[in-house]
């Protein structure tokens, strides 16, 4: 079984500042990590994801994320903030032929 | 490719009255979901298909929820009588696999408001 913890529902950050977002994830098997980003009425979208091979995964907007297996994270950044880059992201886990479990989601604020 | 279409947008119902959502997937997708989306409880995954066949319905409320998916192109989440904890928005979402390592498409969400 899975699951994801999102570290913060809410992380207030300033414009051109750095974006980090934590989740930690628990998992049986060899996991599958997504981020997905909300913005204000619309559905989820890919942000990035982490299947097999390199730890660090580049996403699109500027966002990446690194996996590391030994603290069990799957942290996101970004270097510099910008106003639209404010959204609720979510941090996902699945296994191999497994569901998706997502996180309970973090609401990024830019402040300007 | 118009990615995944919900209707209605908005729903505006009172308690006790059958409720429809609809759902279109993403043309050649083989699996669906419906999420339901609250603040108290975030997302929720209701129930999937793959192949129009349904997977896995553990995280459908009660009896009162059922989905279908008559076909590739085509599902339906019906609610039946609606309670006024059923008020959420409900996302659809369609991937090429069972989504575990499938990026999931999702639609724009209904938002169900139940008086």
């Amino acid at each position: 079984a899975q699951s994801v913890t999102q570290l913060g529902s809410h992380v207030s950050v300033s414009e051109g500042a750095l974006v980090l977002l934590r989740c930690n994830y628990s998992s049986s098997v060899p996991p599958y990590l997504f981020w997905y980003v909300q913005y204000p009425n619309q559905g989820l979208q890919l942000l990035l994801k982490y299947t097999t091979g390199a730890t660090l995964v580049k996403g699109i907007n500027g966002f990446e994320a690194e996996f590391k297996k030994s603290e069990t994270s799957f942290h996101l950044t970004k270097p510099s903030a910008h106003m639209s880059d404010a959204a609720e992201y979510f941090c996902a886990v699945s296994g191999a032929g497994d569901k998706i479990i997502f996180g309970k989601g973090t609401r990024l604020h830019i402040l300007p | 490719d118009a990615g995944v279409i919900q209707s209605p947008r908005h729903e505006v119902t009172e308690m006790g009255q059958e409720v429809t959502l609809r759902c279109k997937p993403i043309s050649g997708h083989n699996s669906l979901f419906w999420y339901r989306q609250t603040m108290m409880r975030g997302l929720e995954l209701l129930i999937y298909f793959n192949n129009n066949v349904p997977i896995d319905d553990s995280g459908m409320p009660e009896d009162r929820f059922s989905a279908k998916m008559p076909n590739a192109s085509f599902s339906t989440l019906k609610i039946q009588p609606s309670e006024p904890r059923d008020s959420a928005v409900y996302f659809c979402a369609s991937s090429s696999d069972r989504g575990s390592t499938d990026t999931q498409y999702f639609g724009p969400g209904t938002r169900l408001t139940v008086l």
